[in-house]
């Protein structure tokens, strides 16, 4: 168990539709990063929020938002849905200190299956 | 965009046998990670090799990096069916900001056949 929680572990939609994951990161971790596993495109970063603050951008659709909560908790709002958007989607923590060096292990939650049909 | 590429993109081995998986990407790195993957499952750290070292062990695990060919491997010694998994190198970089990104390779899948 990495101390990363996600909710829900699975969601099926329609569409068109719009929904949020939700990432409760490891205690103590002030990073959380959301990632995007697919088939035919691997694990894609999206995202990183550092201590509320948008951090880092990747590949992510501007169908796609996100956002840090004062508790660290973050969840990722994925609206106007295609079926293209079928993935796991997975949240990890590190403890991501400012000018931190390289050795911050990111920790993975379990992921949200996303199923749209 | 892919930095790392494993290969093979599967590999199948008896109980008892090593596994090599190889890694290669393309720009400078602060560090290379490989991460296991149980089916479905969220990934699981195993190793985090710095740019400045060239070899790094952690129980049945040997990980070495070359970086003038930009390059790392994933040994597993005395393989276990339990080691049945996909694994995956991903490579650290400065994306700007104070911040540091890490970008994964599409895996080796590895069957482990008791």
């Amino acid at each position: 168990d990495s101390g990363v929680t996600q909710t829900p572990k699975h969601l099926i939609t329609a569409t068109g539709q719009r929904v949020t994951l939700r990432c409760s990161p490891r205690s103590g971790d002030l990073s959380v990063y959301w990632y995007q596993q697919s088939l035919d495109q691997g694990l894609q970063f999206l995202i990183q929020y550092y201590n509320g603050e948008e951090r880092a951008k990747g590949n992510i659709l501007e169908r796609f938002s996100a956002q840090q909560f004062p508790d660290l908790h973050s969840e990722l709002n994925l609206s106007s849905l295609e079926l293209g958007d079928s993935a796991l989607y997975f949240c990890a923590s590190s403890v991501g200190a400012s000018g931190f060096p390289s050795t911050d292990t990111q920790y993975f939650g379990p992921g949200t299956r996303l199923t749209v049909l | 965009s892919q930095q790392g590429e494993e290969d093979p993109q599967a590999l199948s081995i008896q109980e008892g046998e090593n596994a090599t998986m190889n890694c290669s990407y393309k720009t400078s790195i602060n560090n290379l990670q490989w991460y296991r993957q149980n089916s479905g499952r969220g990934l699981v750290h195993l190793i985090l090799i710095r740019s400045n070292e060239r070899e790094k062990h952690s129980g049945r695990l040997r990980v070495t990096l070359d970086t003038s060919k930009k390059s790392s491997s994933l040994l597993i010694t005395a393989s276990r069916a339990a080691d049945t998994a996909s694994y995956f190198c991903a490579t650290e970089t400065y994306s700007g900001a104070g911040s540091y990104q890490l970008t994964f390779g599409k895996g080796t899948k590895l069957s482990v056949i008791p």
